[in-house]
C-alpha cells in the first residue's frame, strides 16, 4: 500500500463548476499537508499549507484535512480554464515530502 | 522571490554518456535542496537529499554511484546522471529550502532527460 494515494482522474469539468480532490494516508506520523499546482513539463507549485484538521480558505481553494480518517481536500470554486492542471497532494514527515500521484483537471470553457 | 532555476530544461544524449543538471536557488540561499525523479503520468519521487558541503543523502534503491550529487555552495547543486541509459529518461526536479528557516520547499521548472 502506498503511503499516499491520490486518483489520478483525469477529471473534466466544465468551467464555473466545483472541483473536488482527495487524497488519503496512511502514515498518522504526517505532520503537514499541501496542494501543488503542476503544469505540464513545469515544477509544482505550492497552492495551499496546513498542518490542522479543518478548513483553510485561499480565494477561490479550500484545503480540508480530516486527521482521524487520514483524509484531505482540496475544493476549487467557480473554476477556470486556467485552473486545467495536475493537481498533486503532498505531505511532510520530517524534512522530507511524500507525494500522491496527482489528479489531472481539465476546466473546459 | 523564492526562485529556483534548473539547467539544461531539456537534454537529449547517447546512451552510455554523462549528463549534468544545475539547480540554483537565485534569490536566497539553500541549505537543503531536494532532487526529484518524476515519469509521465506519475508523482515526484525523491531521489536523494543534500545540504550544503556534506554528502547527499540517497533513498532507497536510488544508485548513489550513478546519480552523483554535488552541493558545492548555498546557492547550487548539481545531479549527474553518468552512464546515462534510455531508462533513466525521465523528468527531474529540484526543489530548495532556505537557509531563512521555515519549510517549504521551492521547485524548479525541471529538467527533462531522453536518452537515446
Amino acid at each position: 500500500q502506498k503511503e499516499v494515494e491520490q486518483d489520478p482522474g483525469p477529471l473534466s469539468v466544465p468551467e464555473g463548476a466545483i472541483v473536488s480532490l482527495n487524497c488519503t494516508y496512511s502514515n498518522s506520523a504526517f505532520q503537514y499537508f499541501m496542494w501543488y499546482r503542476q503544469y505540464s513539463r513545469k515544477g509544482p507549485e505550492l497552492l495551499m499549507y496546513t498542518y490542522s484538521s479543518g478548513n483553510k480558505e485561499d480565494g477561490r481553494f479550500t484545503a480540508q484535512v480530516d486527521k482521524s480518517s487520514k483524509y484531505i481536500s482540496l475544493f476549487i470554486r467557480d473554476s477556470q480554464p486556467s485552473d486545467s492542471a495536475t493537481y498533486l497532494c503532498a505531505m511532510r514527515q520530517g524534512g522530507k515530502l511524500i507525494f500522491g500521484q496527482g489528479t489531472e483537471l481539465s476546466v473546459k470553457p | 522571490g523564492a526562485v529556483v532555476s534548473q539547467h539544461p530544461s531539456w537534454v537529449i544524449c547517447k546512451s552510455g554518456t554523462s549528463v549534468k543538471i544545475e539547480c540554483r536557488s537565485l534569490d536566497f540561499q539553500a541549505t537543503t535542496m531536494f532532487w526529484y525523479r518524476q515519469f509521465p503520468k506519475q508523482s515526484l519521487m525523491l531521489m536523494a537529499t543534500s545540504n550544503e558541503g556534506s554528502k547527499a543523502t540517497y533513498e532507497q534503491g536510488v544508485e548513489k554511484d550513478k546519480f552523483l550529487i554535488n552541493h558545492a555552495s548555498l546557492t547550487l547543486s548539481t545531479l549527474t546522471v553518468t552512464s546515462a541509459h534510455p531508462e533513466d529518461s525521465s523528468f527531474y526536479i529540484c526543489s530548495a529550502r532556505s537557509l531563512a528557516g521555515g519549510n517549504e520547499q521551492f521547485f524548479g521548472p525541471g529538467t527533462r532527460l531522453t536518452v537515446l
